[in-house]
């Protein structure tokens, strides 16, 4: 157990649809990150927030946002889904940034499986 | 586009040897890290190796690091058959000696160890 917590478990919605994703990280992770993974795009990196702001980005798109709540908790929206969103979406905790040198363990929660029919 | 590459996709041992597994990368790294996943669940942190280390060890877990190279290599000794997973490579970037762990990870090699 890494101490990262996800819900739902499985998702399954329509076409068009929008919905929700819920992460509570580590207990004093500042750091949450986003992370999809598909069967042909591997698993790839959405987006990060450090203590409740945005600060990098990957391949995200426009119709998915996300935010960090002042209790550290974040939530990914996932809107006007298209079948190809059908993925394995994880999020991931980590203390800090990992800058100055220091290193950047990450601890993953155990998913949210979307499927979108 | 992924940034690791690793090698190869499917291993297929018996218990009791070794796996041998191998990941390269294109951009400079302020650390690589390993991670298992088992099928359809969450991935487990195995191993931090910084662009400064060239070896580590965790248990029967060893990984080298050639930065002149880009690559890495994750070695399972006296494999189990608890050990069949996915093993994933993840670069973290240096971007001007700054990380925000944004982590790109490769397609991974299916490692599975028959009993």
């Amino acid at each position: 157990d890494s101490g990262v917590t996800q819900t739902p478990k499985h998702l399954i919605t329509a076409t068009g649809q929008r919905v929700t994703l819920r992460c509570s990280p580590r207990s004093g992770d500042l750091s949450v990150y986003w992370y999809q993974q598909s069967l042909d795009q591997g698993l790839q990196f959405l987006i990060q927030y450090y203590n409740g702001e945005e600060r990098a980005k990957g391949n995200i798109l426009e119709r998915f946002s996300a935010q960090q709540f002042p209790d550290l908790h974040s939530e990914l929206n996932l809107s006007s889904l298209e079948l190809g969103d059908s993925a394995l979406y994880f999020c991931a905790s980590s203390v800090g940034l990992g800058t100055g040198g220091r290193n950047n363990e990450q601890f993953f929660g155990p998913g949210t499986r979307l499927t979108v029919l | 586009s992924q940034q690791g590459e690793e090698d190869p996709q499917a291993l297929s041992i018996q218990e009791g040897e070794n796996a041998t597994m191998n990941c390269s990368y294109k951009t400079s790294i302020n650390n690589l890290q390993w991670y298992r996943q088992n099928s359809g669940r969450g991935l487990v942190h195995l191993i931090l190796i910084r662009s400064n280390e060239r070896e580590k060890h965790s248990g029967r877990l060893r990984v080298t690091l050639d930065t002149s190279k880009k690559s890495s290599s994750l070695l399972i000794t006296a494999s189990r058959a608890a050990d069949t997973a996915s093993y994933f490579c993840a670069t973290d970037p240096n971007a001007g000696g700054t990380s925000y762990g944004k982590l790109t990870f490769g397609q991974g090699t299916i490692l599975t160890v028959h009993p």
